[in-house]
């Protein structure tokens, strides 16, 4: 069975801090995919990467960045220089390929604050 | 850029009664999904639709739990008895078949059973 977990539950840092979201995933199948969720107050889910499991490179993006490895079953999502903009409900999930309707399994979630 | 539209953003019902949530997938999507995300808690898959059939669904759908596409562009979750439990959020997705991850979340029908 899939199973995501986000091991910090909640994490306050002060504006311009660097904070790494930790999200480590089990899972049978050989193909699969890892996504990052943002959550903000007013409660939508914006998407904010997908990595299949092929492809290890770590990403950056402006100021996030990823880092996927598979050998501790990691996909870690780094915001550097964190903004009061960057407060919400983090969510990491796993969709498998095989045999399914390719549905999200998501971790419970990590509250980011960023205070000014 | 397309959107998923989901109506209406915030439902009050009775506890017993019917409540029908609906969804506006992007127009050439052709898998559509509900999940529910009780207060505080992680987003949880109920159920996914294909082919004008259910392909699979989760221990939370039960008999009380039906979707349809009545039309070819409104997907619909019906509570037929609702009970306070069922107070969520509640996101439709959609995604195309080429693009087999490309998920495409609603903004969500905040539900509050009373």
């Amino acid at each position: 069975a899939q199973k995501v977990t986000q091991a910090q539950t909640e994490i306050s840092v002060v504006e311009k801090e660097d904070v790494t979201l930790d999200c480590v995933y089990e899972t049978r199948d050989t193909t699969y995919y890892l996504f990052w969720y943002k959550q903000p107050p007013s409660g939508e889910l914006v998407f904010l990467i997908r990595r299949n499991s092929f492809d290890e490179q770590n990403e950056i993006s402006g100021r996030y960045s990823w880092n996927f490895q598979k050998s501790t079953s990691s996909f870690n999502f780094t915001i550097t220089a964190s903004q009061v903009v960057d407060s919400a409900v983090y969510f990491c999930a796993l969709a498998e390929t095989q045999g399914g309707s390719e549905k999200l399994v998501f971790g419970k979630g990590m509250k980011l604050t960023v205070n000014p | 850029e397309p959107e998923v539209t989901q109506t209406p953003s915030h439902q009050v019902t009775q506890m017993g009664q019917e409540v029908i949530l609906r969804c506006v997938p992007i127009s050439n999507h052709l898998y559509f999904y509900w999940y529910r995300q009780i207060l505080g808690q992680k987003v949880e898959f109920l159920v996914s639709f294909y082919n004008n059939e259910i392909s699979e669904k989760s221990e939370i759908f039960d008999d009380q739990f039906s979707v349809e596409r009545p039309d070819g562009s409104n997907f619909t979750l019906k509570i037929r008895s609702t009970k306070l439990e069922d107070s969520a959020m509640y996101f439709c997705a959609s995604r195309r078949d080429t693009e087999i991850y490309g998920y495409t979340f609603g903004s969500g029908t905040r539900l509050t059973v009373v």
